[in-house]
C-alpha cells in the first residue's frame, strides 16, 4: 500500500485564487513528520513546510499553509493567493519516526499545479 | 540558512566512463547526506543515504560498486557512477540535513545533477 498518496496528478488554479493540493499517508508510527517540497522545472526541491504529529497548530509559512487532519490522515497544502511562479511539481514526504539524521523520507508522487494568469 | 550545492549541475560523458558528483552543504554541517535519482516526470528515488566516515547505506536494488559513494567531511559527499552506460542517463539530486533542531530533521537539496551518457 502507498505510504503518501498525492491523488491530483495534474491541478490548474487562476492566478491569485487559492489552490489545496491532497496528501493523505499511512503510518502505525504515532511520531511521523509531513514534508512539502516544491519542484519547479529547473529541478531544485525546495523546501515549503513542515508538520510534526504532534504538532496542535497548522504549519503556516507565508502564503502556505498545511491543512492537518490527523483522524483523517491527510496533509493537504494549501497556496493562496497564486502566482504564475508557484506552477511547478510539488510532492509530500512523510518521515516516519522522531526525528533524526538518518531518517528517510517517503516521498508522494507528486501534483503538477498551473497557475493560469 | 540550510544551503546546499551540487557540481556539476550538468554533465555528458562517454560510455564506460566514470562521473563524479559533489555534493557540499555550504552554512552547516552534516553528518547525513542522501542521494536521490529522479526520472522525467517521477518522483524521487532514494538511492543511499551517506555518512560521514562510515559507509553508505544503500536501498534494495542499487549498485554499490556502481554508485560509489564516500563521505569525506562534515560538509561534502560524492557519488561516482563507474563505467556508466546510457541507462544511467538521470537527473541525480542530494539533499543534507542541519540537524534535528526545533523538533525537524528537515532535508535540504542541491540543484542537482542532469547526467547523459552517450
Amino acid at each position: 500500500a502507498q505510504k503518501i498518496t498525492q491523488t491530483q496528478p495534474g491541478m490548474f488554479v487562476q492566478e491569485k485564487e487559492a489552490v489545496t493540493l491532497d496528501c493523505t499517508y499511512d503510518t502505525s508510527d504515532p511520531s511521523y513528520g509531513l514534508f512539502w517540497y516544491k519542484q519547479p522545472s529547473s529541478g531544485e526541491m525546495i523546501f515549503l513546510i513542515y508538520q510534526g504529529s504532534y504538532d496542535q497548530q497548522n504549519a503556516t509559512e507565508g502564503r502556505y499553509s498545511l491543512n492537518f487532519q490527523k483522524a483523517r490522515k491527510s496533509a493537504n497544502l494549501v497556496i493562496s493567493a497564486s502566482q504564475l511562479g508557484d506552477s511547478a511539481m510539488y510532492f509530500c514526504a512523510m518521515r516516519e519516526g522522531q526525528a533524526g539524521n538518518n531518517r528517510k523520507l517517503i516521498w508522494g508522487l507528486g501534483t503538477s499545479l498551473a497557475v493560469n494568469p | 540558512g540550510a544551503v546546499v550545492s551540487q557540481h556539476p549541475s550538468w554533465v555528458i560523458c562517454k560510455s564506460g566512463t566514470s562521473v563524479k558528483i559533489e555534493c557540499r552543504s555550504l552554512d552547516f554541517q552534516a553528518t547525513t547526506m542522501f542521494w536521490y535519482r529522479q526520472f522525467p516526470k517521477q518522483s524521487l528515488m532514494l538511492m543511499a543515504t551517506s555518512n560521514e566516515g562510515s559507509k553508505a547505506t544503500y536501498e534494495q536494488g542499487v549498485e554499490k560498486d556502481k554508485f560509489l559513494i564516500n563521505h569525506a567531511s562534515l560538509t561534502l559527499s560524492t557519488l561516482t557512477v563507474t563505467s556508466a552506460h546510457p541507462e544511467d542517463s538521470s537527473f541525480y539530486i542530494c539533499s543534507a540535513s542541519p540537524g534535528t533542531s526545533g523538533g525537524t530533521d528537515t532535508q535540504y537539496f542541491g540543484p542537482g545533477t542532469r547526467l547523459t551518457v552517450l
